[in-house]
């Protein structure tokens, strides 16, 4: 079965540390990987797509295929980031659905 | 372009009552999602639309629930005899034709259903 594994529900940390968001995945086959972001009365927007590899506000995530993981990364964490993080896998039916995991919110203090 | 709209944004109902949530997609977007978010928990897929076809439903529950995506007009998720484990948060995602999908989803703001 298609899953996404977020293993922390809460990440704290203070402002300038890295910060590691975590997801795992299990999926047979080529995956497509996303990150969404909902910040604060916001609505749940795009933040990256593995495919296209690119940097958006400083974070970045690689996907390792040998671990099935899909991990999001920032060097230094700004307060703006404090947000709820979704990692997402889309569905092999090539439906476009998203298979979204738990959910991790990342609180950065000052 | 104004977004994913949903409404209501919030929806209070009494046990057996019923229960409408509309979406109405991006312009251009003849796909549609819905989405459901209980507290504490991360979204579970529900259902899969195109302009009059159900193409996913399997995140549906087998009753009570249903869909439609009419020719005219939004959306709508409909949940018959409500119970109070339906109180959740119901997003509404839409996408491009198949060709153009990159696979990003546009997420309303969601319609939060209390039952009481």
């Amino acid at each position: 079965a298609q899953r996404v594994t977020q293993p922390e529900k809460l990440l704290s940390v203070f402002k300038g540390a890295p910060v590691e968001l975590k997801c795992n995945y299990s999926y047979s086959g080529s995956p497509e990987l996303f990150w969404y972001v909902q910040y604060s009365r916001q609505r749940l927007q795009l933040l990256l797509r593995h495919i296209s590899r690119e940097s958006i506000k400083g974070f970045t995530a690689d996907l390792n295929k040998g671990e099935t993981s899909f991990h999001l990364k920032k060097p230094f964490a700004q307060e703006e980031d404090s947000a709820m993080y979704y990692c997402a896998l889309r569905h092999s039916g090539n439906t476009g659905k998203l298979i979204f995991g738990q959910g991790t919110t990342l609180q950065v203090k000052p | 372009n104004a977004g994913v709209m949903q409404n209501p944004r919030h929806l209070v109902r009494r046990r057996g009552q019923e229960a409408r949530l509309r979406c109405s997609p991006m312009k251009g977007h003849s796909h549609v999602y819905w989405y459901r978010q209980l507290p504490e928990e991360g979204l579970k897929f529900m259902v899969y639309l195109q302009k009059e076809n159900i193409i996913d439903e399997s995140g549906m529950p087998k009753e009570r629930f249903s869909a439609e995506f009419p020719k005219e007009g939004p959306s709508i998720l409909r949940i018959q005899q409500v119970v109070r484990g339906d109180s959740a948060a119901y997003f509404c995602a839409s996408s491009t034709r198949d060709r153009e999908n990159t696979g990003e989803l546009f997420f309303g703001e969601g319609s939060r259903l209390t039952v009481l």
